[in-house]
């Protein structure tokens, strides 16, 4: 079984410009959540989406935004990059029924986008 | 607020100097207790899973507890290959899945 797939795996912007990264979960998870790992803060949680619908949110700001598609791909913006969202950006997928298995939150990472800040 | 501390924060051995690392956690209802292992540029590995008091997984090398308030993770004779940061999340309880709290992560190195 295919695993976690993200695009781009490195990226450079420059501040002010916003940029988009793709996330695609193993096949037939419906979960997909976004984290951002840096040195200093270690690994955050941004956002979650299940059957296209946004189900739980961490505390970023309004710059971070996702979306998922009906195959359950998903994406996620930032918009007028600073400096300081230079980070690693990770995926997760999961089966995350609302009910069944504990084994359904199981989360399983791609291997993330690197994006700097220029 | 939930929150996960890992120790040591780094961790030298010698290949088959056994030894464990901790995370000891707070939360509002504990759905689950993530163990991850990281390596250099790559995104966390799944290794293990524990949701209750007294629960215990073993995975090779690795071994992994649970107990109310804090998980450890032993490594048994452990090989240069053993070296990553490893991680540990908690996930809260709530309908659905919920992001997951990490702590900052045990940084080992095993020395041949």
């Amino acid at each position: 079984k295919a695993g976690v797939t993200q695009t781009p795996r490195y990226l450079i912007k420059t501040r002010g410009q916003q940029v988009t990264l793709s996330c695609s979960p193993i096949s037939g998870h419906r979960s997909v959540s976004w984290y951002q790992q840096t040195p200093g803060q270690g690994l955050q949680f941004l956002f979650e989406y299940f059957s296209e619908t946004q189900r739980n949110k961490g505390n970023f700001p309004g710059r971070f935004s996702g979306r998922q598609f009906s195959n359950s791909r998903s994406e996620m913006n930032v918009s007028t990059l600073e400096l300081g969202d230079s980070a690693l950006y990770l995926c997760a997928s999961s089966l995350a029924g609302t009910s069944g298995p504990n084994s359904y939150n199981e989360q399983f990472f791609g291997p993330g986008t690197r994006l700097t800040v220029l | 607020e939930d929150q996960v501390t890992q120790s040591p924060e780094a961790l030298r051995l010698q290949e088959g100097e056994s030894s464990s690392l901790n995370c000891s956690y707070t939360v509002s209802g504990l759905r689950g207790l993530f163990w991850y292992r990281q390596d250099p540029g790559k995104g966390p590995e799944f290794l293990f899973t524990l949701y209750s008091a007294g629960e215990e997984k073993e995975k090779e090398r690795l071994k992994a507890t649970l107990t109310k308030k804090e998980s450890f993770l032993h490594i048994t004779a452990p090989k240069p290959e053993d070296s990553a940061t490893y991680l540990c999340a908690v996930q809260a309880g709530g309908g659905g899945a919920d992001g997951l709290t990490f702590g900052k992560g045990t940084h080992l190195i095993i020395q041949p």
